[in-house]
């Protein structure tokens, strides 16, 4: 039982490059959710999704785009890497319902330079 | 925007103390999500209190959910030091009760042998 993987762990990229982030769960949950953590702010909610094909915008979209082929994958992309980008990325899922927590993968560290 | 706002932010203490961690908000949540993140891990979910009122306990960790459904505590009996880390509470919102949570910045808990 894998939860939530997420990949690469660590990546350095150029300003402009642009890349995708991995996440894929295998608990058959029907949420799933992309979080950056920056030191002093917490966890910022990027866009989320309730099931495959629905997508909608968190607290802090700009910049990034994600897609929900499969209930398992939720891949974010960074279409034009900026320093302001660098962060942890974490990707978290959970069964909907409000008794239901999210089980969270181990994180990406990002570094733009 | 909701905003959930935790105190103390740091909080250094002996081994056997007995510590409380706030969560306050002006916002109604659905529910209210407690997380304990180590480091270069993501958030791992320690209780989900759902019922205004609501206390759970979880062995020397009490969880308590106001009667409105804004804030909560967190009460550790006799720290350990397995206790250290950084707690997190989180509320839920949306349609459907938990498509989106709110982050707290953490208090960052280190109990001292």
């Amino acid at each position: 039982n894998a939860g939530v993987t997420q990949t690469p762990k660590f990546q350095v990229l150029k300003t402009g490059q642009s890349m995708t982030l991995q996440c894929a769960q295998d608990m058959n949950h029907e949420y799933m959710s992309w979080y950056r953590q920056d030191p002093g702010m917490g966890l910022r909610l990027i866009h989320y999704s309730v099931g495959a094909g629905i997508t909608d915008q968190g607290e802090v979209p700009n910049g990034y785009n994600v897609s929900r082929s499969t209930t398992e994958d939720f891949p974010l992309r960074l279409l034009s890497a900026a320093p302001s980008q660098t962060s942890v990325y974490f990707c978290a899922s959970s069964k909907p319902g409000q008794s239901y927590g999210y089980t969270f993968g181990s994180g990406t560290r990002l570094t733009v330079v | 925007t909701q905003l959930l706002e935790q105190s103390p932010q740091f909080l250094s203490i002996q081994e056997g103390e007995n510590l409380t961690v706030y969560c306050n908000s002006s916002s109604v949540f659905s529910s209210l999500q407690w997380y304990r993140q180590e480091p270069g891990e993501g958030p791992v979910l320690l209780v989900t209190v759902v019922t205004g009122g609501e206390v759970k306990k979880l062995k020397r960790l009490t969880f308590q959910f106001g009667d409105a459904r804004k804030d909560s505590s967190l009460h550790i009996t006799a720290a350990q030091p397995g206790d250290t880390g950084l707690y997190l509470c989180a509320g839920a919102h949306g349609g459907f009760g938990n498509e989106k949570l709110t982050f707290g910045t953490g208090t960052r808990l280190t109990i001292i042998p």
